[in-house]
Parts: structure tokens; C-alpha cells; sequence
């Protein structure tokens, strides 16, 4: 099984701030890697696929990085819309996993 | 646009089956993996299985003893039975399509199953 380490667990930041969250694999997945952002009381909403790629009606602040296991997410200029939990996961082999999570808050 | 739908009761006696359906709309079950995911109250997300439109299936192995995921096509439905339940199975359960397999790009709004007697 895939681990997927996020890090960090929690962050606050302030409006207009750069958020970044990085996602490592126990092993290489390739670009096999999504990006998932679930606001309070909602199931999640896919936000990047495959690393890098966009996904029609996300908004451009947030993309996505990198590829073999080490993956980052950036939030450019944090809005107050963008508080919710986010997650990584792998869709390179069986079973499925996901990353534990990162919390974001506005400071 | 394909909306996801589950349904069934919220409330499991410990060493029950817990059942649930996820009603498919806006599109063909054609083509696309069907999952199960979980979420425990304040936790993250644990992938259960999923089916293929076909009827192949694939379980994640903590759960792989006691899960079936099965498919009505006919009625653009999928099911997860999930047996001898107990308190840790207490979750939000949602429904997922993966595209290609991959992308879980539609999910259901979730459903709470608690496992209580």
C-alpha cells in the first residue's frame, strides 16, 4: 500500500497569503496524484488532477507540482472562501489512499 | 452533469450488515469505476472499493473480508454491503465515478452510518 504523508497537518494564514502543502509518497506513483478540497458539512471537490492539471471552473489561484513522490499544492493568495480541509491522493495502484489531511484556517 | 445520491439507514446495530445505494443521474454508469469512501467523524478519508460497469471489483484489504460492492445497471445503481459491523465503522459514507478510474470527480453529498445498539 502507498503511504501519503501531507505536511503540514494545520496552517493559519492571513488573507492574501501564499499557502503551500506538500504531499510525499512511500513510493514513486508518478503523476498519479490528485488534489482534493472538502469545505465543513460538504464532501470533497476535486481540485487538481494528475499534479498539475487544472480543472475547469477551479479557480487559477490554486495549482499543482511535481511528480515521482514528492507533490506540492499552492494556494496563491488565500481567500476566506478557501478555509477547508485538503487532501492528496494516488490513483497509481491498488488500493487506493489518500494523504491525512491539511487544515487550513484563516488567521 | 452527473449527480450521486446514497441512501440508507443511519443507524447499524454492532454485528449487522450495513447497506447502503448510491443512485446514479445525468449519465451512464458506462465506462467508469464506481467507489465507496468513508470518513469517520472528524478523520480523514479512507477508499473502500469500488466496481467497474462491467462487475469487476477491488476492495481495499482492511476492509476486503467484509465488504461486496455490487451494481444494478438497469437502475443506474450501485450498493455497498459492509457485515459485522461495530463502532468503528461509524462514518460519513460517500459514493464516488472515477474517471478512468482515476479521478474521483463526482462524489454524493455523504450519508452518517452510526453503529450503535
Amino acid at each position: 500500500e502507498i503511504v501519503l504523508t501531507q505536511s503540514p497537518d494545520f496552517q493559519s494564514v492571513t488573507p492574501k497569503e501564499k499557502v503551500t502543502i506538500t504531499c510525499r509518497a512511500s513510493q514513486s506513483i508518478g503523476s498519479s496524484l490528485h488534489w482534493y478540497q472538502q469545505k465543513p458539512d460538504q464532501s470533497p471537490k476535486l481540485l487538481i488532477t494528475y499534479a498539475s492539471q487544472s480543472i475547469s471552473g477551479v479557480p487559477s489561484r490554486f495549482s499543482g507540482s511535481g511528480s515521482g513522490t514528492d507533490f506540492t499544492l499552492t494556494i496563491n493568495s488565500l481567500e476566506a472562501e478557501d478555509v477547508a480541509t485538503y487532501y492528496c491522493h494516488q490513483s497509481s495502484s491498488l488500493p487506493r489512499t489518500f494523504g491525512q489531511g491539511t487544515k487550513v484556517e484563516i488567521k | 452533469q452527473v449527480q450521486l445520491q446514497e441512501s440508507g439507514p443511519g443507524l447499524v446495530k454492532p454485528s449487522e450488515t450495513l447497506s447502503l445505494t448510491c443512485s446514479v443521474s445525468g449519465g451512464s454508469m458506462s465506462s467508469h469505476y464506481w467507489n465507496w469512501i468513508r470518513q469517520p467523524p472528524g478523520k480523514g478519508l479512507e477508499w473502500i472499493g469500488f466496481i467497474y460497469y462491467s462487475g469487476s471489483t477491488n476492495y481495499n484489504p482492511s476492509l476486503k473480508s467484509r465488504v461486496t460492492i455490487s451494481e444494478d445497471t438497469s437502475k443506474n445503481q450501485f450498493s455497498l454491503k459492509l457485515t459485522s459491523v461495530t463502532a468503528a465503522d461509524t462514518a460519513v459514507y460517500y459514493c464516488a465515478r472515477a474517471n478512468y478510474g482515476s479521478v474521483l470527480d463526482f462524489w454524493g453529498q455523504g450519508t452518517l452510518v452510526t453503529v450503535s445498539s
